[in-house]
């Protein structure tokens, strides 16, 4: 059964870039069939796709946040990673990452708590 | 970007009743439209895709239906455990969501 779990600093400060990790379990991030994606959620707020990357290291990401965003893929990890430069208080969030089919999203990691605050 | 809005905001409904969720898209996404729940302090979870599919393990219960910009989601008989809150989510071109609406019950 494939398994998501995102990882990284639950705060970071103003201007710093904040790198989260999802490690991939029961599956293959390796696998044709699938995207992996980033979503993030404000407090109280609803969900917004960050990006996606394919397991040829393709991408797309959210043209309101291209500008700051860099996703990648280590196939010897399993797993595959975001990069969100110059962070505010406004990213701050919880952070999921997920599994892409053409069709949705279906698997989804936990998530992950990321406050920006000095 | 494709705006997705969802209505209402809020729907108070009983268990055992019948709730209606609508999402509407700035332009057609055909039927390229996924539903999703979400409750307290958990991951959203795929319900329907391609505008009407159950996705795996969900209960007959929830339907989905519409094509083009307009979409709905049923939920025939409320359970106790359908409150939460609902996002559509279109993926004709990449992904955007809708704001969500919470169903509480009533």
């Amino acid at each position: 059964q494939l398994q998501l779990q995102e990882s990284g600093p639950g705060l970071v400060k103003p201007s710093v870039t904040l790198s989260l990790t999802c490690t991939v379990s029961g599956g293959s991030v390796s696998s044709s069939m699938s995207y992996w994606d980033w979503i993030r959620q404000p407090p109280g707020k609803g969900l917004e796709w960050i990006g996606t990357i394919s397991y040829s290291g393709s991408t797309s990401y959210n043209a309101s946040l291209k500008s700051r965003v860099t996703m990648s893929v280590d196939t010897s990890k399993n797993q595959f990673s975001l990069r969100l430069t110059s962070v505010t208080a406004a990213d701050t969030a919880v952070y999921y990452c997920a599994r892409g089919l053409h069709y949705g999203m279906d698997v989804w990691g936990q998530g992950t708590t990321v406050t920006v605050s000095s | 970007e494709i705006v997705m809005t969802q209505s209402p905001a809020t729907l108070s409904v009983s268990p055992g009743e019948r709730a209606t969720l609508s999402c509407r898209a700035s332009q057609s996404v055909s039927s390229n439209l996924a539903w999703y729940q979400q409750k307290p302090g958990q991951a959203p979870r795929l319900l329907i895709y391609d505008a009407f599919t159950r996705a795996a393990g969900i209960p007959a219960r929830f339907s989905g239906s519409g094509s083009g910009t307009e979409f709905t989601l049923t939920i025939s008989s409320l359970q106790s455990e359908d409150f939460a809150v609902y996002y559509c989510q279109q993926y004709k071109i990449w992904y955007t969501f809708g704001q969500g609406t919470k169903l509480e019950i009533k």
